[in-house]
């Protein structure tokens, strides 16, 4: 258990709609990291924060948007979805904000019919 | 634009034999170099990294091997066992971007 917490595990939902992955990171840590995983992909950056500022930003769509809380949880928000959506989506946190080692949840995996 | 890749998409591997895992990056400006692991229905685990002024480290039973001349990174596992059984990811780290990119991945198979 790496001790980071992603929620929903799984979410189907239809195009066009919006949805809100959650991640709680480790107790204590300040960055919180953004990864889309698909097949033809593999892991994409997509954001990071560091106690609640946006630290680095990927290749995030537009439709998606993130934040991180004064409790240091981070909400990631999808809006407009596509098929091409469907994906896993994890989010990692590490104790500081430069740090090779991320600590990973298990994912949300987002299917979009 | 920035990528890492990976020479071998799959290897299979006997139980007790070291394995070596082939990597190819782009960045001339990472600072540190990494390898990830992850098991099926898992988020990433860090395994190792190495800074980009270095041309070996090892930890326990990986070695990552740096050649900054040809932009490569391997990652060598002694006595590979049936629970190294993953994907392996490189990823590179550049401190001033603060973002880890990844590559693309090789799946791990050890034969018992």
């Amino acid at each position: 258990d790496s001790g980071v917490t992603q929620t929903p595990k799984h979410l189907i939902t239809a195009t066009g709609q919006r949805v809100t992955l959650r991640c709680s990171p480790r107790s204590g840590d300040l960055s919180v990291y953004w990864y889309q995983q698909s097949l033809d992909q593999g892991l994409q950056f997509l954001i990071q924060y560091y106690n609640g500022e946006e630290r680095a930003k990927g290749n995030i769509l537009e439709r998606f948007s993130a934040q991180q809380f004064p409790d240091l949880h981070s909400e990631l928000n999808l809006s407009s979805l596509e098929l091409g959506d469907s994906a896993l989506y994890f989010c990692a946190s590490s104790a500081v904000g430069a740090s090779t080692e991320a600590f990973f949840g298990q994912g949300t995996r987002l299917t979009v019919v | 634009g920035e990528s890492v890749g990976l020479h071998l998409p799959t290897l299979s591997v006997q139980e007790g034999d070291n394995s070596i895992i082939n990597c190819a990056y782009s960045n001339s400006a990472s600072d540190y170099f990494i390898w990830y692991k992850q098991e099926s229905g898992k988020g990433p685990q860090f395994i190792i990294d190495i800074r980009s002024n270095m041309d070996k480290r090892q930890g326990q039973r990986v070695t990552v091997l740096l050649n900054k001349t040809v932009k490569h990174l391997s990652l060598q596992i002694a006595a590979t066992q049936p629970g190294d059984s993953a994907v392996y990811f490189c990823a590179e780290y550049y401190t001033g971007g603060f973002k880890t990119i990844f590559g693309a991945g090789t799946r791990l198979f050890v034969k018992a």
